[in-house]
């Protein structure tokens, strides 16, 4: 069975600084991870995917995930915040067959001036 | 880029209506999905479709129906609603079946049942 846990509901961060959103995943075969942001009263926007082609996987907007399969983990970083990052983010895992898909919990993202 | 449109932004609805929402996605995409999402509980699923008028039940679909009459459109229904459905609802898309295609998400229908 496949799970994901989001580490933070939220994280704070200054402008101009680092950003590491955590996800941990449980998949019993090689999973499909992704992040999307939403941004307050919009969809979800796909940011990255990982599909084992490289572990290191770049997304829209600065962001990145690198995944690692010794510690089950995909984190998402950028290496200097914007105060147009502030949203909620979200790491999903597709089960098995591509249909269902499992969402973390979310995490919120404030940028502090 | 795809677009997923969901026809109405805001909806006050009344106990014991019958409620349509609408998703229209313009990419000729295989699967559709509704989705409610609420404080504290994330995004669940209520029902996807891989076809025309194919459906499957998804984590919570007590209380809703779907309808997929063409590929580009998908309704959720809520038969009879209560308050309880009082949610914002989203839609998406995917292409084929392959566990990495990523779901294309609508701007959300923020639904009231007073």
């Amino acid at each position: 069975a496949q799970s994901v846990t989001q580490l933070d509901s939220h994280v704070s961060v200054s402008e101009g600084t680092p950003v590491l959103l955590r996800c941990n995943y449980s998949s019993s075969y090689s999973p499909s991870l992704f992040w999307y942001v939403q941004h307050p009263n919009k969809g979800l926007q796909l940011l990255l995917k990982y599909t084992s082609a490289a572990t290191l996987v770049k997304g829209i907007n600065g962001f990145e995930a690198e995944f690692k399969k010794s510690e089950t983990s995909f984190h998402l970083t950028k290496p200097s915040a914007h105060m147009s990052d502030a949203a909620e983010y979200f790491c999903v895992v597709t089960r098995t067959g591509g249909f269902k898909t499992i969402f973390g919990a979310g995490t919120r993202l404030f940028v502090k001036a | 880029d795809v677009k997923v449109t969901q026809s109405s932004r805001y909806l006050v609805k009344r106990t014991g209506e019958k409620v349509f929402l609408e998703c229209v996605q313009d990419m000729d995409h295989e699967n559709m999905f509704w989705y409610r999402q609420d404080p504290g509980l994330g995004l669940r699923l209520i029902y996807f479709s891989y076809d025309v008028k194919m459906k499957e039940k998804g984590d919570i679909p007590e209380g809703y129906s779907v309808s997929r009459e063409k590929k580009e459109r998908f309704s959720l229904i809520l038969e009879s609603a209560s308050t309880n459905q009082t949610s914002m609802y989203l839609c998406a898309s995917s292409l084929g079946t392959g566990d990495n295609q990523p779901q294309h998400f609508g701007d959300g229908t923020r639904l009231s049942i007073l």
